[in-house]
C-alpha cells in the first residue's frame, strides 16, 4: 500500500516560476525523502528531512515537513527546463523500514 | 565512479519464458532492492536483501525470484508465473543500520521489459 501521496499529479509552469509539490503520508515517520526521475531513467535522491526538522534547503530546493498534519512540500524556485521530471516523496515503512514511494508529481517546465 | 549498473536496458520476452535482469553495484552497500514501476503508478517493492545469502519478499513478489550470492550482485528473474510482467524495473541499493540517512537509495538506470 502507498505510504505517501503527492499532489498535484501533474503541474505545468513557465520557466522562471516557482513549483510547489505536496506529499501526504499516513503513519509516523523518522524521515521523509524526495526523489526526482527523468523520463525513462532511474530515480535520483534530492533531499532528506528528519522528523525533528521543519525546513531544509538545498540549492533551489526547499522542503518543509509538518508532522502534525503528516505532510511535506517541495518547492523548486526559479524553475528551469532541466527541472522537467517526475518528483516522488518516499518514507520508511514502520514495520520493516523499507522505503515506500508515492505515485509522483509530473512537472513540466514550459519555455 | 561508483554506481549501480542494470542490464539489459531493454528486453523483449515471449510469453512463457523466464528472463533475468542483472543488477551490479560497486558502492559497497549492504542492502539491495528491486522495484517495479508501471505507468501512472509509484514504485512497488518486489524483493530486498540486507545481507549476502539472505533476501525477503516485498509487496509484489509473486512470479519473481532473486539471489544474493555476492554483495555486489542482486539479479531478478521474472518467471512465466508473473501474469503481467511488462513494466519498468528499477534496482537500488543503500547502506544499512541506524545511521541517519543510511536508508537513502541509489538507483540504477532501469530495465524495461516488454512481453510480446
Amino acid at each position: 500500500s502507498q505510504q505517501g501521496e503527492e499532489d498535484p499529479q501533474a503541474l505545468s509552469i513557465q520557466e522562471g516560476e516557482n513549483a510547489t509539490m505536496n506529499c501526504s503520508y499516513k503513519t509516523s515517520i523518522n524521515n521523509l525523502q524526495w526523489y526526482r526521475q527523468n523520463s525513462g531513467r532511474g530515480l535520483v535522491h534530492l533531499i532528506l528531512i528528519r522528523s525533528n526538522e521543519r525546513e531544509k534547503h538545498s540549492g533551489r530546493l526547499r522542503v518543509t515537513l509538518d508532522t502534525s498534519k503528516k505532510s511535506s512540500s517541495l518547492l523548486i524556485t526559479a524553475s528551469r527546463a532541466a527541472d522537467t521530471a517526475s518528483y516522488f516523496c518516499a518514507t520508511p515503512r514502520n514495520r520493516d523500514d523499507k522505503i515506500i514511494f508515492g505515485k509522483g508529481t509530473r512537472l513540466h517546465i514550459l519555455p | 565512479d561508483g554506481g549501480i549498473t542494470q542490464s539489459p536496458k531493454y528486453l523483449f520476452r515471449k510469453e512463457g519464458q523466464n528472463v533475468t535482469l542483472s543488477c551490479e553495484q560497486n558502492l559497497n552497500h549492504d542492502a539491495m532492492y528491486w522495484y517495479r514501476q508501471d505507468p501512472g503508478q509509484g514504485l512497488r517493492l518486489i524483493y530486498y536483501s540486507q545481507i549476502v545469502n539472505d533476501f525477503q519478499k516485498g509487496d509484489i513478489a509473486e512470479g519473481y525470484s532473486v539471489s544474493r550470492e555476492k554483495k555486489e550482485s542482486f539479479p531478478l528473474t521474472v518467471t512465466s508465473a508473473q501474469k503481467n510482467p511488462t513494466a519498468f524495473y528499477l534496482c537500488a541499493s543503500s547502506l544499512q543500520g541506524a545511521i541517519p540517512g543510511a536508508n537513502v537509495l541509489t538507483f540504477g538506470a532501469g530495465s524495461r521489459l516488454t512481453v510480446l
